[in-house]
């Protein structure tokens, strides 16, 4: 199983939909999780961290089931601007050394 | 502040060639990171350092070498580059690990090719 796996798209969306993406991880012991976005031939950059009880941040809202071991995101009113690669992102606990492991990432394209 | 920046953007070697990219911080961050990313790959963790003067092997060191001599850089080393290095190289600086949900800065990339 990878340590981070992610269905890689394309999602295709209007603008307006909503969309969700999911993300599992291997490691039970993980404690730290985010949603960094990328867009094309730029860095990643943190969208937003996932806390336990979930979390909201305008259109973006994470939610996390640790007894699953899965991440979600999910995008309210798709806007022309959200078109991306999501990356979700497991912080690999074990030192304290801030070792993050991404996933491949979810590629969004959202339509006019 | 300019955050992470990375030189060069770009560069085209021939296998055998050696080069150095650096990466430089001005957020005093402790903890600086070089991953490769490649396509279908997601990004791996080559090399990271958890402050000056140490550094410590990623997931793939192989094929790369890094020294951490001042806080605010972090350079990334290739002595004898082959082609499967052609990739993009990212820095990244963080706080210490001590607390969860630190976040990572990346700088813009380093486009590497290898013929």
């Amino acid at each position: 199983r990878k340590e981070v796996e992610q269905d890689p798209g394309p999602f295709n969306v209007p603008e307006g939909a909503t969309v969700a993406f999911n993300c599992t991880y291997s490691n039970s012991a993980s404690q730290s999780f985010f949603w960094y976005r990328q867009d094309c031939r730029k860095e990643p950059k943190l969208l937003m961290s996932v806390y336990s009880s979930g979390n909201e941040d305008g259109r973006f809202t994470a939610q996390l089931n640790r007894a699953s071991q899965y991440i979600s995101l999910l995008i309210r009113d798709s806007k022309l601007s959200d078109s991306a690669t999501y990356l979700c992102v497991v912080n690999w606990e074990g030192g304290a050394t801030n070792k993050l492991i991404f996933g491949t990432g979810t590629l969004l394209a959202v339509q006019p | 502040n300019a955050g992470v920046t990375q030189t060069p953007k770009f560069r085209v070697l021939k296998t055998g060639q050696s080069m150095t990219l650096l990466c430089a911080q001005d957020m005093n961050h402790e903890y600086m990171y070089w991953y490769r990313q490649d396509p279908g790959m997601g990004l791996r963790l080559i090399h990271y350092s958890v402050g000056e003067g140490t550094t410590a092997k990623g997931e793939v060191p192989d094929g790369y070498n890094v020294s951490r001599l001042k806080k605010q850089n972090f350079l990334l080393g290739l002595e004898s580059a082959a082609p499967s290095q052609t990739s993009v190289y990212f820095c990244a600086s963080g706080t210490s690990g001590g607390t969860s949900y630190n976040e990572q800065f990346f700088g813009p990339g380093t486009r590497l090719t290898v013929l």
